[in-house]
């Protein structure tokens, strides 16, 4: 079993719509979530940072941290072409860097 | 946020050559940084992580002798490509940890190829 699971997708939406993407993971170790952005042809971006457990906006997009239940969310709302891309989760211990990544999400978001 | 940048952005080189690749954290110090390997349509693999002025820790399978990794200092970590052969051809990305919060933040990469 992988440490990280994420659904690889393809996800395609119509312009507008709410995404949700997912990750769950096994270690509960896992202290600090992130969610990255990664055009093609690019380095992922980072989009969202969290620790612990609890929700973050930033302007469309929310990070959701479960971890009760080792799961962890990003929704963007009002979906935008431009925000089609791969979406890669992430997490790293406490005390340490030690960084697993899901296997990413590809969004297409159509006008 | 805080920038990495990453030099070159693509190279192509002749089989047999070695090739370095440059990370470097431009405005915030980075105790710890990693590298990557992107295969297409595959998640990042990572290869290595290393900490300024100590030796670099390699994942399993990653041949040492064959991707060496300096981490001269707190802002500047490169890869080498020694003796590079087609295989290697990929990209390559760079991450750096923002000292004290672990946050990482990434290269923009390095595309790779190998004739």
């Amino acid at each position: 079993q992988k440490e990280v699971e994420q659904d690889p997708g393809p996800l395609s939406v119509p312009e507008g719509a709410i995404v949700s993407l997912n990750c769950t993971y096994s270690n509960s170790a896992f202290q600090y979530f992130m969610w990255y952005r990664q055009y093609s042809r690019k380095g992922p971006e980072l989009l969202m940072y969290t620790y612990s457990s609890g929700n973050k906006e930033d302007g469309r997009f929310t990070a959701q941290v479960d971890k009760s239940s080792k799961y962890i969310s990003l929704f963007i709302r009002d979906s935008q072409p431009s925000d089609s891309a791969t979406y890669l989760c992430a997490m790293i211990l406490n005390n340490n860097n030690d960084m697993r990544f899901g296997a990413g999400t590809r969004l297409t978001v159509k006008p | 946020g805080a920038v990495v940048s990453q030099h070159p952005s693509w190279v192509i080189c002749k089989s047999g050559t070695s090739v370095k690749i440059e990370c470097r954290s431009l405005d915030f110090q980075a105790t710890t940084m990693f590298w990557y390997r992107q295969f297409p349509k595959q998640s990042l693999m990572l290869m290595a992580t290393s900490n300024e002025g100590s030796k670099a820790t390699y994942e399993q399978g990653v041949e040492k002798d064959k991707f060496l990794i300096n981490h001269a200092s707190l802002t500047l970590s490169t890869l080498t490509v020694t003796s590079a052969h087609p295989e290697d051809s990929s990209f390559y990305i760079c991450s750096a940890s923002y000292r004290g919060t672990g946050e990482l933040f990434f290269g923009e990469g390095s595309r790779l190829t190998v004739l």
